[in-house]
């Protein structure tokens, strides 16, 4: 079965600093991988995909995921962080032919003035 | 509508009581999900429905708990004989198969606490 690792569950940066929130899957012939954030008291808003073609794609807000295939990693990154950024990030993969969306358990990102 | 609508927002209940929560997905959105979120957890999933059918419910814990679609639109998840273990946020998604890859948009949620 398809599963995710977030490696770290709470990431604390100061503002403008960069950062880079780690996420693993388990192999599989084929993937789609999302990056989902939740705010304070909110849903889960997308963040970024990837489904194929290029793999470094950028989402909103100014973040960017790389897909590493032999490396099973799909990392989000953004090179300078504000404090509005602070909240939980979930990683999720679907394997190709099944409808089903596995999340890692998520990382905390808090920033720091 | 706009987005993914879900009733209650917050449910407070006994132990061994009913609950019902409601999921009104986007307007002509074919798939609908429903996930739970635990304290401190990502999502997980529960049950995915494809138009009125459940094509996957592999993810239902136990037989308290149920979830229907009759009219391929709004769907209810129904949980008998609560247990404080059921305490979590339930989650609904609901995503149109021609956007490809299955990309799911969530709503904000039903908490629900079991005393």
């Amino acid at each position: 079965a398809q599963s995710v690792t977030q490696l770290d569950s709470q990431v604390p940066v100061f503002e403008e600093a960069p950062v880079e929130l780690r996420c693993n899957y388990s192999s599989s012939v084929s993937v789609y991988l999302f990056w989902y954030v939740q705010y304070p008291n909110q849903g889960l808003q997308l963040l970024l995909k990837y489904l194929s073609g290029s793999t470094l794609v950028k989402g909103i807000n100014g973040f960017e995921a790389e897909f590493n295939k032999s490396q099973t990693s799909f990392h989000l990154r953004k090179p300078s962080v504000h404090i509005s950024d602070t909240a939980e990030y979930f990683c999720a993969v679907r394997s190709g032919g099944s409808e089903k969306l596995v999340f890692g358990k998520g990382t905390k990102l808090t920033v720091n003035p | 509508g706009a987005g993914v609508s879900q009733t209650p927002s917050n449910k407070v209940t006994e132990k061994g009581k009913y609950v019902e929560l409601r999921c009104d997905p986007i307007s002509g959105h074919t798939a609908l999900y429903w996930y739970r979120q635990s304290l401190g957890q990502g999502p997980e999933f529960l049950i995915y429905f494809q138009g009125t059918g459940a094509a996957d419910d592999s993810g239902l814990p136990n037989d308290r708990f149920f979830a229907v679609r009759p009219e391929g639109s709004v769907s209810t998840l129904k949980i008998q004989r609560t247990e404080r273990g059921d305490s979590a946020v339930y989650l609904c998604a609901s995503s149109s198969l021609s956007s490809g890859a299955n990309v799911l948009t969530f709503g904000a949620g039903s908490r629900l606490t079991v005393l």
